[in-house]
């Protein structure tokens, strides 16, 4: 079946212009997770959302950053007024549930290079 | 604020040698572990995953993880590894009743010759 659908894959993008990233979870699963990984930071959570309950944003590393869900299933993540350390693979994951026990699947990741 | 150490960056084995890969992690509630792997060009994949009961646990292609519980460690091991798991390895934890989110150590790049 699909898996965890994200877009573009690349982008690239000069300082300062806002970028959107897509992603598109597994059909069914109720909760979506966003990650970024970085050669200096690793793998570092963002957010994720839970069907209709406030998200979690405590991973945001500024309030340039914000993420949206429509609808229960596609999520937007957006950055503003970009800068050359958000440079990063963005990547989303989705599970069933937000229980601790459901393992989480991830899409191939944007990556996102700032000029 | 909890946190994942894997102390092997890179490790390179050659065909058939056995693999133990460290992870450890800092809190003293009730955890969950994941082994995540990403294959060259690949998305991370889910390798193992430990909630509860018996210790010793088996994920895909042959590779098995024991959580030691005192030692705050989920160590990754397969007993002969093939070219073909030349990956990087990722050690995760989520907090029970902390909503899932991972906290992923830095990764060990595995290379296997033949």
């Amino acid at each position: 079946g699909a898996g965890v659908s994200q877009s573009p894959s690349n982008k690239v993008t000069e300082k300062g212009k806002d970028v959107e990233l897509r992603c598109d979870p597994i059909s069914g699963h109720t909760a979506l997770y966003w990650y970024r990984q970085s050669l200096g930071q690793g793998l570092e959570f963002l957010i994720y959302f839970q069907g209709n309950s406030a998200p979690d944003k405590s991973g945001l590393p500024s309030d340039r950053f914000s993420a949206e869900r429509t609808g229960g299933s596609v999520s937007t993540l957006t950055i503003q007024r970009t800068q050359q350390e958000d440079s990063a693979v963005y990547l989303c994951a989705s599970s069933l549930a937000l229980g601790g026990n459901q393992p989480q699947h991830f899409g191939d990741g944007t990556r996102l290079s700032i000029l | 604020a909890q946190s994942v150490s894997q102390h092997n960056h890179h490790v390179i084995l050659s065909e058939a040698a056995s693999l133990e890969l460290g992870c450890n992690y800092s809190y003293g509630g009730t955890v969950n572990l994941f082994w995540y792997v990403q294959y060259p060009g690949q998305h991370l994949q889910l390798l193992l995953k430990y909630f509860s009961g018996d210790p010793l646990v088996k994920g895909i292609k042959g590779f098995e993880a024991e959580f030691i519980k005192s030692k705050f460690s989920f160590n990754l091991r397969k007993p002969s590894v093939q070219w073909s798991d030349t990956a990087e390895y990722f050690c995760a934890v989520s907090l029970t009743g902390g909503g899932n989110k991972l906290t992923f150590g830095t990764g060990t790049q595995l290379k296997v010759e033949l």
